[in-house]
């Protein structure tokens, strides 16, 4: 299956820790990528490979991986981290992308 | 830097057929694999396929598969997705990204590194 699989919504206390699940198949074999979007700007990048951050992304973005599930955790949330997160991956030949449906983060 | 420019935003009728262009400077164009993922209002982000600027080639979502033309214009560095028989459901956003993948062990990982700002695409009669 190529299928990714995200809770629809999520959310954290102000300074408190949040992990955003995605679930599928090709996580086995194929790391997740990450994405950060806010209303009406393109997404970002946020975490990528085993968990790597691209320049300007804060350390309190992290990522891990185990079987089928891959997660992207928040540690310490603010304000400006209520975004929608998507995750990425490739399906089980490699020529074909697929998303995750989107998990809406929401700080309290 | 690099950056990804997208054409501006486009209004069609159903029927009719739309081009997006994305123009990549700051890097080796050929060197990087671009694809195009669209987003309908209030939606999720829509993986729509890729090319290879190098070679040209491509592969595209069996859900686009007869309606979209992914090409590109290397002298120019600019990647083009063209998407024809419009229907009311395509009104999306439409965002070229630039993909990287590397491999660890037995592992492979992909990801869009850059993004083009958006193009909105609204098909209405």
């Amino acid at each position: 299956s190529s299928e990714l699989t995200q809770d629809p919504a999520v959310s954290v206390a102000l300074g408190q820790t949040v992990r955003i699940t995605c679930q599928g198949d090709s996580l086995r074999s194929y790391y997740a990528s990450w994405y950060q979007q806010k209303p009406g700007q393109a997404p970002v990048l946020v975490i990528y490979g085993k968990n790597n951050r691209p320049s300007g992304i804060p350390d309190r973005f992290s990522g891990s991986s185990s079987g089928n599930t891959a997660s992207l955790t928040i540690t310490g949330a603010q304000a400006e981290d209520e975004a929608d997160y998507y995750c990425n991956s490739r399906d089980s030949s490699g020529n074909q992308a697929v998303f995750g449906g989107g998990t809406k983060l929401t700080v309290l | 830097q690099v950056q990804l420019v997208q054409s501006g935003a486009e209004v069609k009728k159903p029927g009719a057929s739309v081009k997006v262009s994305c123009k990549a400077s700051g890097y080796t164009f050929t060197g990087y694999y671009m694809h195009w993922v669209r987003q309908a209002p209030g939606q999720g982000l829509e993986w729509m396929g890729w090319i290879n600027p190098n070679s040209g080639g491509t592969n595209y979502a069996q859900k686009f598969q007869g309606r979209v033309t992914m090409t590109r214009d290397t002298s120019i560095s600019t990647a083009y997705m063209e998407l024809s028989r419009l229907r009311s459901d395509d009104t999306a956003v439409y965002y070229c990204a630039r993909d990287r993948g590397y491999t660890t062990g037995t592992t492979t990982s992909y990801y869009f590194d850059y993004w083009g700002q958006g193009t909105l695409v609204t098909v209405s009669s």
